[in-house]
């Protein structure tokens, strides 16, 4: 499968414990950005990487969340000492530099975080 | 403010039936305006854009600048088309996508 894929699919934790996602971008794309998503809302973007330069980090991402992408390939988004607003399905994406599609997002399958 | 407003979080119709998914949008400069869709149990997925004023599965959306609007339409819909839709925009230049809150199309048989 050469799409985007997300690791774990779900995952279940308590309040006050980490996570970590990975990413896996499709592997000629340059770009890859994180969203999440709350039930009834469409996806609300979070961070940016170009390679693995971070580029862009909206005001939802608390000092909690980090995110990184160290050899610009997968990445990680962390959640620190989660909170049940953490809750939420969070989606990968990536994208090429250049090229016809270099505008169009390629999403992943999202990993679900449940904060009990 | 960059911001996608879709007013009908759900809407039904019969096969055959004329569809149009609205959206507006508020942006300062010039967007790219896209769809994006979600059938039941796949991945979200890009179904069109402005840019390219191409037809897909017979759904076109025209970008009216004056209305700031980006509808989509599709004169006789299918039962397959039964999905949530999301509209976005994006600056120039691939940068990260806003979302609408989606719609959730049903078309009944």
């Amino acid at each position: 499968d050469t799409g985007v894929s997300q690791n774990p699919r779900h995952k279940i934790t308590k309040r006050g414990q980490n996570v970590t996602f990975r990413c896996d971008p499709i592997s000629e794309h340059n770009r890859l950005y994180w969203y999440r998503q709350t039930l009834g809302q469409g996806p609300e973007f979070l961070t940016y990487f170009q390679n693995e330069a971070q580029l862009e980090k909206s005001r939802l991402l608390s000092d909690r969340f980090s995110a990184e992408r160290p050899k610009g390939s997968f990445s990680t988004l962390e959640i620190q000492r989660t909170e049940q607003g953490d809750s939420a399905m969070y989606l990968c994406a990536s994208s090429p530099l250049g090229g016809v599609d270099y505008n169009e997002q390629f999403f992943g399958p999202g990993t679900r975080l449940t904060v009990l | 403010a960059q911001r996608v407003t879709q007013p009908e979080k759900l809407l039904s119709v019969f096969k055959g039936a004329p569809v149009e998914l609205k959206c507006n949008y508020s942006y300062s400069g010039s967007p790219e305006l896209f769809w994006y869709v979600q059938y039941s149990r796949q991945r979200l997925q890009l179904l069109l854009r402005h840019i390219s004023r191409e037809s897909i599965k017979g759904f076109t959306a025209d970008l009216n600048k004056g209305e700031t609007s980006f509808h989509l339409k599709k004169p006789f819909a299918q039962e397959e088309d039964s999905a949530m839709y999301y509209c976005a925009l994006s600056g120039k230049g691939a940068q990260k996508l806003v979302f609408g809150q989606g719609t959730r199309l049903t078309i009944n048989p």
